[in-house]
């Protein structure tokens, strides 16, 4: 079976550009969450969807992030304008059932914003 | 505010040693308690969990913790470790009224 697949798996970008980092989860997984992991701050939950809607944004840093599902398969985590504070990993992962079922990880996207 | 502290930044034991990875948790309620193992370069996979019952969790890879109410801890253990091993683990807490808080990682390494 697939894991859950993020897509790049790196990406290096100039300040101020826009970044889109994919996420496909596990097929049959009704809950997906968007981390982002830095060495300062550790692993941080930005945003959790259950069944396409987002249940829980409190963790989306400011304005210049954005998240979408607009189905079962397909999430995006959008940067715009980058900053070079936001290199890290992002990691997406997905349940199940909700947010107390066990996540399973993708392989992260790395970004560095220059 | 519910918190999560893994005490320990880095650990080397020896190949074939005993481990504990320590991890205390500040939740007035009872948690749900996981810990995730992230390999270089990976993304997290989950160890075990305790959500109740039982407080001593088998988990994959040999692993088990013991969630301990009186003294906030859910330390996880391994009687043998290999060199594979070698690895960061995060402990976290899944509380029913906030957002998943994970630890800071511990970062283990083996000696062989």
């Amino acid at each position: 079976d697939a894991g859950v697949i993020q897509s790049p798996r790196h990406e290096v970008t100039e300040m101020g550009q826009e970044v889109t980092l994919r996420c496909k989860p596990i097929s049959g997984h009704n809950s997906l969450f968007w981390y982002r992991q830095t060495m300062m701050r550790g692993l941080e939950l930005l945003i959790y969807f259950n069944n396409n809607v987002p249940i829980d944004d409190s963790g989306m840093p400011e304005d210049r992030f954005s998240a979408k599902m607009p189905n079962a398969s397909f999430s995006t985590l959008k940067i715009q304008p980058s900053e070079p504070r936001d290199s890290a990993v992002y990691f997406c992962a997905s349940t199940r059932g909700g947010k107390y079922e066990t996540q399973y990880f993708g392989p992260g996207t790395r970004l560095l914003v220059l | 505010a519910q918190s999560v502290t893994q005490p320990d930044i880095h650990i080397t034991v020896s190949e074939g040693a005993s481990l504990e990875l320590r991890c205390n948790y500040s939740y007035g309620a009872t948690p749900y308690l996981f810990w995730y193992v992230q390999s270089p370069g990976q993304g997290l996979q989950l160890l075990l969990k305790y959500f109740s019952g039982d407080t001593l969790v088998q988990g994959i890879k040999g692993f088990e913790a013991e969630f301990k109410r009186s003294q906030s801890s859910f330390n996880l253990r391994k009687p043998s470790v290999h060199w594979s091993d070698a690895a960061e683990y995060f402990c976290a807490v899944y509380s029913s009224a906030s957002k998943i808080i994970f630890g800071s990682g511990t970062r283990l390494s083996i000696r062989p």
